[in-house]
């Protein structure tokens, strides 16, 4: 039974490109959330994707968007990349919207912005 | 929105002894808790979670509070180990889609 995965594992970009972040949820999971961790802080939530659509958003502004695909994957795109986006972000998967609270959390991409 | 405050940052015992974090959240529609161990280098895994309707779970050493008139729940390790260290984190939710999480508690079990 395959967990949450991501990809890619690490990620070097300049200040003021665009990057895009994978996810597969974990097999049987169609709620994909995505979280962002700074260095020594607590993962913040981004957004949250069921039935290919948008249905939560934490405080982050409209360079992070995303996207699910009809087999439950999700990407998360942040364009014009500051240096304040270095982070680890991280991919959770859930099984359907607020029914199952359980979240399972993927090894995270880590985001480095030069 | 909900704030979750964590307690203490950093949190160092002997091996043998019991560890608290404490959470407090402001949010009083918040039902669901968990908390989180994160190793360095590695993704968040739930160790425990705990429902608004409970006032206490417990699974083998670690077992989890919560007070809701106080709006507060904390996390008990006991005869804790080596393995025990890393950072744990507790998160709130009232929704289970929007989930969030305190600063982290980086305990170490020293041998």
């Amino acid at each position: 039974d395959a967990g949450v995965t991501q990809s890619p594992t690490h990620l070097i970009k300049t200040r003021g490109q665009q990057v895009t972040l994978r996810c597969s949820p974990k097999s049987g999971h169609d709620t994909v959330s995505w979280y962002q961790q700074a260095l020594g802080q607590g993962p913040q939530f981004i957004f949250q994707y069921y039935e290919e659509e948008e249905r939560q958003r934490g405080n982050f502004p409209d360079r992070f968007s995303g996207h699910q695909f009809p087999n439950y994957s999700s990407e998360l795109n942040v364009n014009a990349l500051l240096l304040g986006d270095s982070a680890l972000y991280l991919c959770a998967s859930s099984l359907g919207q607020g029914l199952n609270y359980e979240q399972y959390f993927g090894p995270g991409t880590r985001l480095t912005v030069t | 929105g909900e704030n979750v405050e964590q307690h203490p940052s950093t949190l160092s015992v002997q091996e043998g002894d019991s560890a608290v974090i404490k959470c407090t959240y402001s949010d009083s529609a918040s039902n669901y808790f968990p908390w989180y161990k994160q190793e360095l280098g590695k993704r968040p895994q739930l160790i425990i979670d705990i429902r608004s309707n409970v006032g206490e779970k417990k699974d083998q050493r670690i077992a989890v509070t919560l007070n809701k008139t106080a709006k507060h729940f904390s996390l008990h390790i006991t005869e804790t180990q080596p393995e025990d260290s890393a950072v744990y984190f507790c998160a709130a939710s009232s929704t289970g889609n929007q989930f969030y999480f305190g600063t982290g508690t980086s305990l170490t079990v020293i041998p």
